[in-house]
């Protein structure tokens, strides 16, 4: 079965920080993978997405995601951050999406 | 499209009492997965469609649970009886078979209280 690890459970940064939030997958073989965001109050909506080709993907808002094979990882990464990214982020996999327990990023102003 | 569409928004119940949660996906998808989520457990898959069929129901709780999708543009959760550790924000998604699918769009959720 396949499992998704985020070791961040939440992260507090100021504005303007460096953010990267980890994400491990246990499965052998080809996989689709998602970064999803939720926004205080609201419902989950697709940050980034990685199906194949170059394994740094660009998403909205400035966000971006690097998957490296040979670590299962797939981490997420935003170079300055901003108050208005304060969200939970979940990161996931395939189609029948297995979801991390998501990451509480809370961004001081 | 206007996306996915859940209702209630908000539905609050008494224990023991039937809960009919409601799901309208995007037109045109085959899939359709119900979420719960909770502070606890964090986002559950319940169960999901493939072209109004049950797939996958190994993440129903218990009998209590129960889905339906009688056509493409129709779900039901329904819970019964209710419970109080069934308090939980549900979570209705659909998705489409096809280059650029596997990619779910989430309803806005219906946040169930069972007092």
């Amino acid at each position: 079965a396949q499992s998704v690890s985020q070791h961040n459970h939440h992260v507090i940064l100021s504005e303007a920080a460096s953010l990267e939030l980890g994400c491990n997958y246990s499965y052998g073989g080809t996989v689709n993978l998602f970064w999803y965001v939720q926004y205080p109050g609201q419902h989950l909506q697709l940050l980034l997405k990685y199906f194949s080709g170059d394994p740094l993907v660009k998403g909205i808002k400035g966000f971006e995601a690097e998957f490296i094979k040979s670590k299962f990882s797939f981490n997420l990464r935003k170079p300055s951050v901003q108050w208005s990214d304060t969200a939970e982020y979940f990161c996931a996999v395939e189609r029948q999406l297995t979801f991390g327990s998501g990451t509480q990023l809370t961004v001081l102003p | 499209d206007a996306g996915v569409i859940q209702s209630p928004r908000h539905e609050v119940t008494e224990m023991g009492q039937e809960v009919t949660l409601r799901c309208k996906p995007i037109s045109g998808h085959d899939y359709l997965f119900w979420y719960r989520q909770t502070m606890m457990r964090g986002l559950e898959l319940l169960i999901y469609f493939n072209n109004n069929v049950p797939i996958d129901d190994s993440g129903m709780p218990e009998d209590r649970f129960s889905a339906k999708m009688p056509n493409a543009s129709f779900s039901t959760l329904k819970i019964q009886p209710s419970e109080p550790r069934d308090s939980a924000v549900y979570f209705c998604a659909s998705s489409h078979t096809g280059a650029g699918g596997n990619i779910q769009y989430f309803g806005a959720g219906t946040r169930l209280s069972v007092l």
